[in-house]
């Protein structure tokens, strides 16, 4: 069964201190790669695509990286304004889309 | 200059009542999509829309129902709402119909009696 878990659920940090949020996944094959931020009371917006296994984007302070099983975005030295939800999202080559459950990231000044 | 709009943005409703949602683009994008958010679930895609009047089930479609007329507009509708709609909807746009990189509204928080 295709499946989507991230971890931790929920992760704060102090202002500069730097860390991972992972994704992995199960899926019959992989189309592509998806990570969103998502503020209380909005919808999600939209980050980063990944395609294939070594494959890295970056925006600002974070950076998204893919391997065969999982995915990590990596968020360098944040900020307050950093603080949402990540969801990371998954469509395999049946085209379904199947969306995590999230990280929660608070980050204190 | 939000691309996507959804109204109304919170509903209160009894058991059993019609409710419908409206999502409205600017984007001329010819897919679109309605999903829902849960506590302890990923986004939900309940239908979905690939042009005027054509439409397809999601994964979680039952007691749900949607109309598009006008590329513009996207609706969602409840017919009896139960409480186990109560939920944050979310209605999307994306340039394909195979896309992750979807452009999501400000969601509707519905709330069933």
């Amino acid at each position: 069964e295709d499946q989507v878990t991230q971890s931790p659920e929920a992760l704060r940090l102090q202002e500069g201190e730097s860390s991972s949020l992972n994704c992995s996944y199960t899926v019959s094959g992989l189309r592509g790669l998806f990570w969103y931020r998502q503020d209380p009371g909005k919808g999600p917006e939209f980050l980063f695509t990944l395609y294939s296994a070594g494959e890295e984007k970056e925006k600002e302070r974070l950076k998204a990286t893919l391997t065969k099983k999982e995915s990590f975005l990596h968020i360098t030295a944040p900020k307050p304004e950093d603080s949402a939800t990540y969801l990371c999202a998954v469509q395999a080559t049946t085209d379904k889309l199947i969306f995590g459950t999230g990280t929660r990231l608070q980050v204190f000044p | 200059d939000a691309g996507i709009t959804q109204s109304p943005r919170h509903k209160v409703t009894e058991t059993g009542t019609p409710v419908t949602l409206r999502c409205h683009q600017t984007e001329n994008h010819r897919y679109m999509y309605w999903y829902r958010q849960d506590p302890g679930h990923g986004l939900r895609l309940i239908h979905y829309s690939y042009g005027v009047k054509d439409t397809d089930k999601g994964e979680v479609s039952d007691g749900y129902s949607v109309s598009r007329s006008k590329t513009e507009d996207f609706l969602l509708t409840l017919e009896s709402a139960t409480s186990s709609q109560t939920s944050v909807y979310f209605c999307a746009m994306g340039l394909a119909v195979n896309t992750g990189e979807l452009f999501f509204g400000e969601g509707s928080r519905l709330t069933v009696l």
